[in-house]
């Protein structure tokens, strides 16, 4: 099955500076990649994917790239807000015949210093 | 707002009883996915239906777990005799069976077994 791993699991940085995570995936059939934002006692919120046959995406202060060769993904949030405190996941399905579900990385608590 | 619901929204239970959560996916949507998160994880894959058919089990789901989505709607997923090893969030996420499998989740139904 799909194996997703995410680092870093906590970021810490200062108002308006950017944060970076990135996710390594293990299967090569997989071709669309989610990332979540988590407050606490919410569920998860889809905040930007990406399909296989692009290599960047982006809206307004994020932006995700994908390298299918090397078989990773990041997630860019520029400038960023206090509001953009919180626990991010990245996801990845297994190919189209398991069902799409979702293999999620641990996650990465991000905490922006105002 | 049309969004998945989930209810309750928190549960506690005495070890060895039974308990039941419901799942409203967003109207139109015909995939359904039940998934369980622990406390500093990423959420887990469960089960999942497409309509009214459930296609797909995890390993996860031992024979105390059972879910049902009749007439391909509303779903809900019971635990029958409760250990605390079930304490988790159980997320439900809902999406249209397309190309693009974007996955909508809900706020989650906390359950502490004491």
């Amino acid at each position: 099955g799909e194996n997703v791993e995410q680092h870093p699991s906590t970021l810490s940085v200062q108002e308006g500076d950017s944060a970076v995570i990135k996710c390594t995936y293990s299967d090569s059939a997989s071709n669309y990649f989610p990332w979540y934002k988590q407050e606490l006692g919410k569920g998860p919120q889809l905040i930007i994917d990406i399909r296989s046959n692009v290599g960047e995406k982006k809206d307004q202060r994020i932006a995700v790239t994908l390298n299918k060769t090397a078989k990773h993904f990041s997630l860019h949030i520029t400038e960023t807000q206090p509001e953009d405190s919180a626990v991010y996941f990245c996801a990845a399905p297994p190919s189209k015949a398991a069902g799409n579900k979702l293999t999620f990385g641990g996650g990465t608590r991000v905490l922006v210093k105002p | 707002d049309t969004g998945v619901s989930q209810d309750p929204r928190h549960k506690i239970t005495k070890r060895g009883q039974n308990v039941t959560f419901r799942c409203d996916p967003i109207s139109e949507h015909n995939r359904l996915y039940w998934y369980r998160q622990t406390l500093g994880q990423g959420p887990e894959f469960l089960t999942y239906f497409q309509n009214e058919a459930q296609l797909e089990k995890s390993r996860l789901l031992s024979d105390r777990f059972s879910a049902e989505r009749p007439k391909g709607s509303f779903s809900t997923l019971e635990i029958q005799r409760t250990e605390q090893g079930d304490s988790a969030m159980y997320l439900c996420a809902s999406s249209l069976a397309a190309s693009w499998d974007e996955q909508y989740f809900g706020p989650g139904t906390r359950l502490t077994v004491t």
